[in-house]
């Protein structure tokens, strides 16, 4: 069975660009996380997708970050524009989505480097 | 508030020896999930374990242990007899029932395993 997919793993830009990421879920998993980990901590979740609808952006920074799942299976999170800070690994996951605690699958990551 | 705390930041061992990674955890909740996931350097988060908040039985995997204690708040992890493979970033995570399943991460503890 394939993993979490995302693309590109890498990327550098320049402050006030703006870029683009995607992930392909585990497939039949309707929930989908985005995460993001700057170096040295741990994983900050930044918007839940259950299907194509929002569970929760509470700690998306909403005028420069943006989400979406329009056909309720992949994903794209973009950033515009871009601050040194937004500097991280931005971390795809998904799961079944019955609740109670369902264990999350990481895809590879996206790392951004913005100068 | 829900907090996890990993006081270990950096662990280091020689080949073959027992190591400890420390989990405490803080909730108001009485249904809950813990989660141990590995990230080596490739930086994929690697599921490890999932434990719900009812099932305080210990769980062994191979050179791998986990001791659930609900009286201190703990889930600590157990490498028996460590190989290099072993050497990355561990996570411990906790999600709520009553919080739409999202992870809260600790800091992470290093295990570097030296030949």
């Amino acid at each position: 069975e394939a993993g979490v997919a995302q693309s590109p793993r890498y990327k550098i830009i320049e402050k006030r660009q703006s870029v683009a990421f995607w992930c392909n879920p585990i497939s039949g998993h309707a929930t989908l996380y985005w995460y993001q980990q700057i170096l040295g901590q741990g994983p900050k979740l930044l918007i839940q997708f259950q299907n194509n609808g929002v569970v929760d952006d509470s700690q998306l920074p909403k005028d420069r970050f943006s989400a979406e799942r329009l056909k309720g299976v992949d994903s794209t999170l973009k950033i515009q524009p871009a601050k040194l800070e937004d500097s991280a690994v931005y971390l795809c996951a998904s799961s079944w989505g019955q609740g109670l605690g369902d264990t999350q699958y990481f895809g590879p990551g996206t790392r951004l480097t913005v100068l | 508030a829900q907090k996890v705390t990993q006081a270990q930041t950096e662990i280091s061992v020689v080949e073959k020896e027992d190591v400890t990674l420390d989990c405490v955890y803080e909730t108001r909740d009485t249904t809950y999930y813990l989660f141990w996931y590995k990230q080596p350097p490739s930086g994929e988060l690697v599921f490890l374990i999932r434990r719900n908040s009812f099932d305080e039985q210990n769980e062994i995997s191979g050179r791998y242990s986990w001791n659930f204690q609900k009286s201190t708040s703990s889930f600590n992890f157990t490498i028996t007899a460590s190989q290099v493979v072993d050497s990355a970033v561990y996570f411990c995570a906790l999600s709520e029932a009553r919080n739409t399943d999202k992870l809260i991460f600790g800091t992470g503890t290093r295990l570097q395993v030296f030949p």
